[in-house]
């Protein structure tokens, strides 16, 4: 069975600086997906990013970038130029590539400070 | 368009009653599913719809819960008998096929307290 850890119960960061969370994740397979999901206090789960783990290149969506490192099983999510909108819970999450069940960690909570 | 939505937003009921949660997913999404949020547990995935068969129903806690689909679009998922520990956020969520490929959308969850 599929793991996924984030060591990071808490964390916050100032308004327009960067911020990391981590993920790692427990898995025996070649081919699977990964997620973040960003879950604010309206409760909606939300899309951030995704990342195939036959691509070697790491994920990014505007101010949102992933580093990806496959052997070490890591998945951290690098927010940059954090806004105040970016105050949520983060889920990192595991696909298997066969699969259609999402494996969840347990979450990090951030806040972004004015 | 329109997103995934569930109802009601809040439930509270009696120790021993039964609940039903509505999921409507996106318009065309084939694949429909419905996960746990606990605070022990966090979240946990219960059953998964593609098309009106669930081929997977693993993760249904006990012989209490059971779900259906009916034409291809709305779900319910019933928990009868509720218990205090049945007390969580039931989310639903939707995607266009039941793969990795396919984003999964998720609606704004029912909070369901049981007293």
């Amino acid at each position: 069975a599929q793991t996924v850890t984030q060591s990071q119960p808490e964390m916050s960061v100032q308004e327009a600086e960067t911020v990391t969370l981590s993920c790692t994740y427990d898995t025996s397979e070649n081919n699977y997906y990964l997620f973040w999901y960003k879950q604010p206090p309206s409760r909606q789960m939300i899309l951030v990013i995704r990342q195939e783990a036959y691509k070697q290149q790491n994920a990014t969506e505007n101010r949102f970038s992933v580093n990806f490192q496959k052997a070490a099983k890591s998945f951290s999510l690098k927010i940059s130029d954090s806004q105040l909108g970016d105050t949520a819970m983060y889920f990192c999450a595991f696909m298997g590539a066969g699969s259609y069940q999402l494996t969840f960690g347990k979450g990090t909570k951030l806040s972004v400070i004015p | 368009g329109a997103g995934v939505s569930q109802s009601p937003s809040n439930k509270v009921t009696e120790k021993g009653k039964d609940v039903e949660l509505r999921c409507d997913p996106i318009s065309g999404h084939t694949a429909l599913y419905w996960y746990r949020q606990s605070l022990g547990q966090g979240l946990e995935f219960l059953i998964y719809f593609q098309g009106n068969s669930a081929p997977d129903k693993s993760g249904l806690p006990s012989d209490r819960f059971s779900a259906e689909r009916t034409g291809g679009s709305v779900s319910t998922l019933t928990i009868q008998r509720t218990q205090q520990e049945d007390s969580a956020v039931y989310l639903c969520a939707s995607s266009l096929s039941g793969s990795g490929t396919y984003e999964q959308y998720f609606g704004p969850g029912t909070r369901l307290t049981v007293t």
